[in-house]
């Protein structure tokens, strides 16, 4: 059973670019939440897919956004990239909400941008 | 004001011994879930272990446990018989909501832990 894939694993791009990352969910989970670590700190929420439509948002600029498929895997795009945008770029796939679950992230390893 | 603090940016413990992770919370949601998260340095991050505000007991996995103190607001996590390839960051993190409900997590500062041969 396949965990959550994520790619690239590394890229980089120069201020200005626009990027473009993929993430597939684990088997089975039907939510798909994005999350920017910057070096030395922990995770912050970006936003969160269910249903292909865009449910709850952190405090992040319009320049990102995202994009959920019928199959649950799921985009993040950010556009005209800024130097601070440099980070490693989390995406963690959950179960339905039905089944009163405890709201486990499952977290694939990322994807490192480096913007130069 | 943050939500999730954890006050100890490094750690170091001797291999085989005990050690605790502190964790302190801040929410007026009476629903809500506690998680630790460790990060090796390949990024990803492994869930460990899970406590619900309604919980009565305090949540065991293995060699991890979690001290909950409701009053204090506080959730610490204590790794026993500390092993090399405990050696990691460790996250403390919180969803505000029921169960299966606002996914949305909450992450501390994290804390390094070496543990030494």
């Amino acid at each position: 059973d396949a965990g959550v894939t994520q790619s690239p694993t590394h890229l980089i791009k120069t201020r200005g670019q626009q990027v473009t990352l993929r993430c597939s969910p684990k088997s089975g989970h039907d939510t798909v939440s994005w999350y920017q670590q910057a070096l030395g700190q922990g995770p912050q929420f970006i936003f969160q897919y269910y249903e292909e439509e865009e449910r709850q948002r952190g405090n992040f600029p319009d320049r990102f956004s995202g994009h959920q498929f019928p199959n649950y895997s799921s985009e993040l795009n950010v556009n005209a990239l800024l130097l601070g945008d440099s980070a490693l770029y989390l995406c963690a796939s959950s179960l339905p909400t039905s089944g009163g679950n405890t709201g486990e992230l499952f977290f694939g390893e990322g994807s490192r941008l480096t913007v130069l | 004001a943050q939500k999730i603090t954890q006050t100890q940016p490094g750690m170091f413990v001797q291999e085989k011994e005990a050690v605790t992770l502190d964790c302190t919370y801040d929410t007026s949601d009476p629903s809500y879930g506690l998680f630790w998260y460790k990060q090796p340095s390949s990024g990803e991050m492994i869930f460990l272990i899970y406590q619900g505000s309604y919980d009565q007991q305090n949540a065991t996995e293995g060699r991890y446990s979690l001290n909950f103190q409701k009053a204090r607001k506080s959730a610490n996590l204590v790794i026993s018989a500390s092993q090399l390839g405990d050696s990691a960051m460790y996250f403390c993190a919180m969803r505000e909501g029921l169960s299966g409900s606002a996914r949305q997590l909450t992450f501390g500062s994290g804390t390094q832990l070496t543990v030494l041969p």
